[in-house]
């Protein structure tokens, strides 16, 4: 079964350091892969997704993950961390059975120190 | 335009109320679908629906009742709620045989 792993429930940066949140995915097949960012009380917005083009997916906001087959991984990263930045953040992956579902990782909350 | 529209942004009922909330989407998208998202945890699937036909059901109990009048909205009516449904709920689109979901504001629901 797939599945996805979050490492990390919160990762606190100081404001204009790297910002890097990790996602690792079980799949017999290279899947799709997408992050999303929630912030408080507001819905879930796509920030990128990788679709077996390009490995390093440039998103929204600065950010990118790079895809590593190898490693089974899709870390999310951003050079200089803003305080806008402070929000939850998903990793999801397709069911590779079904092109309606998504699995979620559990969540990581990035916290930006000023 | 990538917008995901929900009404009401809040709501607050009783157990024995009967309301409904609303999604639209103008993106031409023929897959919609609910989420209930509970506090610091990922979003949960409830219902899927593929050119206006319900397509999944994730055993949601029938407390819950979704409805697709057309390709541009859905709806989920809601009756005798518990306490325990009270969560935000999501509402996202996408085309059909795609992974890319695009998500509303959502309604933040509390049952007293």
């Amino acid at each position: 079964a797939q599945s996805v792993t979050q490492l990390g429930s919160h990762v606190s940066v100081s404001e204009g350091a790297l910002v890097l949140l990790r996602c690792n995915y079980s799949s017999s097949v290279p899947p799709y892969l997408f992050w999303y960012v929630q912030y408080p009380n507001q819905g879930l917005q796509l920030l990128l997704k990788y679709t077996s083009a390009a490995t390093l997916v440039k998103g929204i906001n600065g950010f990118e993950a790079e895809f590593k087959k190898s490693e089974t991984s899709f870390h999310l990263t951003k050079p200089s961390a803003h305080m806008s930045d402070a929000a939850e953040y998903f990793c999801a992956v397709s069911k590779m059975d079904s092109n309606y579902q998504l699995i979620w990782g559990a969540g990581t909350k990035l916290i930006i120190k000023p | 335009d990538t917008e995901v529209t929900q009404t009401p942004k809040h709501l607050v009922m009783g157990m024995t109320n009967k309301k409904s909330l609303k999604c639209e989407q103008h993106m031409g998208h023929r897959a919609m679908y609910w989420y209930k998202q509970k506090a610091k945890k990922p979003p949960e699937l409830m219902f899927v629906y593929s050119y206006e036909k319900l397509s999944i059901n994730e055993s949601v109990p029938s407390r819950f009742s979704p409805e697709c009048p057309n390709s541009s909205l859905l709806n989920l009516h809601l009756h005798a709620l518990q306490p325990e449904d009270s969560a935000l709920y999501l509402c996202a689109s996408s085309r059909v045989g795609t992974d890319t979901q695009y998500f509303g504001p959502g309604t933040r629901l509390t049952v007293l």
